[in-house]
């Protein structure tokens, strides 16, 4: 059961550097969302995705940008990387019914120097 | 708008005595309401959930009931042990696609 995979685990950029986080899942959510954790603010949501084709922005989308081409996967790139980014990045995925829980990955540890 | 407030930590307790984590929100509408565990080094995992009010939820000796007339949904747990500790999120859950509002998330230590 490999449910939501985050990759890569960690990473470190400079500041001005691109990157592009992944996430794919098997259970055939139809929801999908990108979350930022850090010290003291518990998770908020960057962006997220009810359905293939489509996006939308959420508590703190500025600086990132995503992509839902296939069902399964959701993509989060950070187009010039900047300090303030540094966080530890989770993906969810979920059912359309407000009673479901959000499933999580594993998350990616990310260092902007 | 909706918003869910924990009490902040760390909590420090020692094995075997009772725990709880007061957690309150705000919501528009009927909102369902869980509970999420992460240990050191993971991604959150579903502890229990409610989905309305009166409803209790529990699992591996954890509980917690929604009251609507409080707004609340604290987390209860009557003999913690060493390996329950880890950060607990409350979260509630919008029908506006199903996003869901953290609390900042309690730390718990618990000691042998």
């Amino acid at each position: 059961n490999a449910g939501v995979t985050q990759t890569p685990k960690f990473r470190v950029l400079k500041t001005g550097q691109s990157m592009t986080l992944l996430c794919a899942q098997d259970m055939n959510h139809e929801y999908m969302y990108w979350y930022r954790q850090d010290p003291g603010m518990g998770l908020r949501l960057i962006h997220y995705s009810v359905g293939e084709g489509t996006t939308a922005k959420g508590e703190v989308p500025d600086g990132y940008n995503v992509s839902r081409l296939k069902k399964q996967n959701f993509l989060l790139g950070l187009e010039s990387a900047a300090p303030s980014q540094t966080s530890v990045y989770f993906c969810a995925s979920g059912g359309t019914a407000s009673n479901q829980p959000q499933h999580f990955g594993d998350g990616t540890r990310l260092s902007i120097l | 708008g909706n918003s869910v407030t924990q009490m902040e930590g760390p909590v420090t307790l020692s094995e075997e005595a009772f725990l709880t984590i007061n957690c309150t929100y705000t919501a528009t509408g009927y909102p369902s309401l869980f509970w999420y565990v992460q240990y050191p080094g993971e991604g959150l995992q579903l502890l229990l959930k409610a989905t309305k009010a009166d409803d209790k939820g529990s699992n591996k000796g954890f509980e917690a009931t929604y009251r609507k007339e409080t707004t609340s949904f604290h987390l209860e747990k009557g003999s913690v042990q060493v390996s329950d500790s880890a950060v607990y999120f409350c979260a509630l859950s919008a029908n506006n696609f199903n996003k869901f509002y953290f609390g900042s998330g309690t730390k718990l230590n618990v000691k042998p």
